[in-house]
């Protein structure tokens, strides 16, 4: 157990609808990250917040955004979904001694 | 460009030990992770590695040479609940962001 949540487990949308997906974090981690994993990949990275501002952006597009609040929790919004955005979608709460991740268990989300 | 590399898939045997490779190509380096993913789940951390050398704990070992861009995961007495994904990520910026590699699926076998 990494003390970090999301919600829902799994999700079933139509291409062209928006989802929003939610993350909370470790209390007193004020970095969030979230990375997209595909079936057989590795997780890539979408982006980061700190302290309620983003600080650092993979190669998404703008149509992948985000949302940090003051409580340690933070949102993934994903506007006119596509069939290739169906994936695992992992939040990271930034901590430990190493600065390690610790990922929430993810939310499942499918494209039709 | 980045690249992490690591073998897709490995297999061995009840008690024996293995080691899993991963090079890499990043723009900056601030540390190397391993993490282990059984299927269906989230990656939990296994180690990191951010000078030169061997990090031991416990059946894991990683080592890590950052002139060769090369790191390796050695698990020793191999046990059946092993069978998982093992990832390697460099964080490679002075952002937490992490890049990580496709993963090797490791099936350990009685």
């Amino acid at each position: 157990e990494t003390g970090v949540t999301q919600s829902p487990t799994h999700l079933i949308k139509t291409r062209g609808q928006q989802v929003t997906l939610r993350c909370s974090s470790q209390s007193g981690h004020n970095t969030v990250s979230w990375y997209q994993q595909a079936l057989g990949q590795g997780p890539q990275f979408i982006f980061q917040y700190y302290r309620e501002e983003e600080n650092g952006r993979g190669n998404f597009p703008p149509r992948f955004s985000g949302l940090q609040f003051p409580n340690y929790s933070s949102e993934l919004n994903v506007n006119a979904l596509e069939l290739d955005d169906s994936a695992l979608y992992l939040c990271a709460s930034v901590g430990g001694s190493e600065n390690e991740q610790f990922f929430g268990p993810g939310t499942r989300l499918t494209v039709l | 460009g980045q690249n992490i590399d690591q073998p897709t898939e490995m297999t061995a045997t009840e008690g024996a030990i293995v080691q899993i490779n991963c090079t890499y190509q990043t723009s900056g380096f601030n540390g190397l992770f391993w993490y282990q993913q059984h299927a269906g789940e989230a990656p939990t951390f296994l180690s990191y590695n951010v000078l030169d050398g061997l990090e031991e704990k416990g059946r894991f070992s990683s080592f890590l040479s950052r002139s060769k861009g090369y790191s390796y995961l050695l698990l020793k007495e191999l046990q059946m609940k092993d069978s998982a994904s093992y990832l390697c990520a460099v964080r490679d910026g002075a952002f937490n962001d992490m890049r990580f590699g496709a993963g090797t699926r490791l099936t350990v076998k009685p």
